[in-house]
């Protein structure tokens, strides 16, 4: 069965930066928009952004502008996720998620990430 | 941006009882291509979200039956139509029809 895998979990300072990846277990993911979309403890989702198959186009969410960037690796079929400017509030779970026909067909385990001084 | 929201936000039900969730939209979904990209997630505690129905009404791969969506422009619904044990989590809405993509606060379905 295809999985998305992700790295694990993060422990940043305030005004750090965080790079996380995702992969496919077993299927190339070079043909699918992915997203990425942060869950903060015990709360909703929240989409961040979508980068196309080639990784060459981008659409981040307002609240992200100006300090994410995602990126891809076509070769490894792998994509990343970085956060800049980091702060308390992003502490969350951040998910990686294929998109099929404008829909989130596949979702990685999710990344902890924790900001703290 | 489009805002969407669920009702209720907690429903205690009863094994084997149906259970249904609103979720309405603040803009009509109706893509310019005809189709309508609102969509419905799962998620169990301590586990990634999974996708149930797409385009409104498409149960997706090894959702079982009992579980339907239907609804339009503005207004949808899940359904489920005897509620298993399995089925206990939140329920999120989700809309893929405009930049950003935005979700549902979220309905916690608990077994009363």
């Amino acid at each position: 069965q295809v999985q998305l895998v992700q790295s694990g979990t993060e422990v940043k300072k305030p005004g750090a930066s965080v790079k996380i990846y995702c992969n496919s277990s077993a299927h190339t993911l070079s043909d699918h928009y992915m997203h990425w979309v942060r869950q903060a403890p015990g709360q909703g989702l929240e989409w961040m952004g979508i980068i196309n198959p080639s990784g060459d186009n981008v659409n981040y969410s307002q609240p992200f502008q100006g300090r994410v960037a995602m990126s891809r690796d076509t070769s490894t079929s792998t994509v990343y996720l970085e956060l800049s400017g980091l702060r308390s509030e992003d502490t969350a779970v951040y998910y990686c998620v294929r998109a099929g026909d404008q829909y989130f067909d596949l979702w990685g385990q999710g990344t902890p990430v924790t900001v703290s001084s | 941006d489009i805002v969407l929201t669920q009702t209720p936000l907690s429903s205690p039900v009863i094994l084997g009882q149906p259970a249904s969730i609103s979720c309405r939209s603040s803009e009509s979904l109706l893509h310019g291509n005809g189709d309508t990209y609102l969509s419905w997630l799962h998620q169990r505690p301590g586990q990634p979200p999974r996708l149930l129905i797409y385009k409104i009404s498409n149960r997706f791969s090894g959702v079982p039956d009992r579980f339907s969506g239907s609804g339009a422009e503005t207004d949808f619904t899940l359904k489920i139509n005897r509620v298993e044990p399995e089925d206990v989590g939140v329920y999120y809405c989700m809309q893929a029809t405009q930049f950003p993509r935005t979700f549902g606060q979220g309905t916690k379905v608990e077994i009363k």
